[in-house]
């Protein structure tokens, strides 16, 4: 069945970086946008980034824009998020998501998430 | 950047009501709109796409309405697996955005 399984999150430093992978199973990656999604502790959802299914096109939230890269591995079915210069208000629930198989931009299914806390 | 504005931002209601939620865009959206399902400590889950089309799997107690700047979410009888808190999202243009919630709560 089709998986999405983020891993990577924890606690960091302010100013420090993460990696968050998203490994995916049951659908080829490469038919599909890919975006990663947030959710700080009992705020709702904010979309954080987009990638093309080539890699090429590239979007980001202004919140995050110059701090963090998205990237894809679609040999690997693997979906990145680097984030560098954490700041606490990044300390959220981290998902990652696919399109509904139509290549449009809502999002199914999702992954269940990983914690990242930026705390000194 | 387009703001989408959710009301009410909760509403208690009783197994068997219709509930009703509505989702305003700041600028026309056309039926780029989508709605979504959250339950505690779960990922969102997509209940409807195109304003109006209902995903597949999802029940059709579900349904959706509206183009343009203005469009609703109704629970025809509600369903005690149907607490929880509903987003809408703009899919029209970059930076996606959601509304910020409706939280159903049983009365």
């Amino acid at each position: 069945q089709v998986q999405l399984v983020e891993s990577g999150g924890g606690l960091v430093k302010p100013g420090g970086s993460l990696r968050l992978s998203c490994a995916v199973s049951g659908f080829t990656l490469i038919d599909h946008y890919m975006s990663w999604m947030r959710q700080a502790p009992g705020k709702g959802l904010e979309w954080i980034s987009y990638i093309s299914t080539s890699g090429v096109t590239k979007h980001y939230a202004d919140s995050v824009k110059g701090r963090f890269t998205i990237s894809r591995d679609n040999v690997k079915n693997l979906l990145y998020l680097q984030m560098n210069n954490l700041r606490a208000e990044d300390t959220a629930v981290y998902y990652c998501a696919r399109d509904r198989g139509d290549q449009l931009n809502w999002f199914d299914p999702w992954g269940q998430g990983t914690l990242v806390i930026v705390s000194s | 950047d387009i703001q989408m504005t959710q009301s009410p931002s909760s509403v208690s209601a009783s197994v068997g009501d219709r509930v009703t939620i509505t989702c305003r865009a700041s600028q026309d959206i056309s039926t780029w709109l989508a709605w979504y399902q959250q339950k505690p400590g779960t990922a969102p889950k997509l209940l409807i796409y195109a304003a109006s089309s209902l995903q597949s799997g999802v029940p059709s107690r579900f349904s959706g309405s509206g183009s343009g700047t203005d469009f609703t979410l109704t629970i025809s009888s509600l369903q005690p697996v149907d607490f929880a808190t509903y987003y809408c999202q703009q899919a029209f243009s970059f930076p996606l955005t959601f509304g910020g919630g409706t939280k159903v709560e049983i009365k």
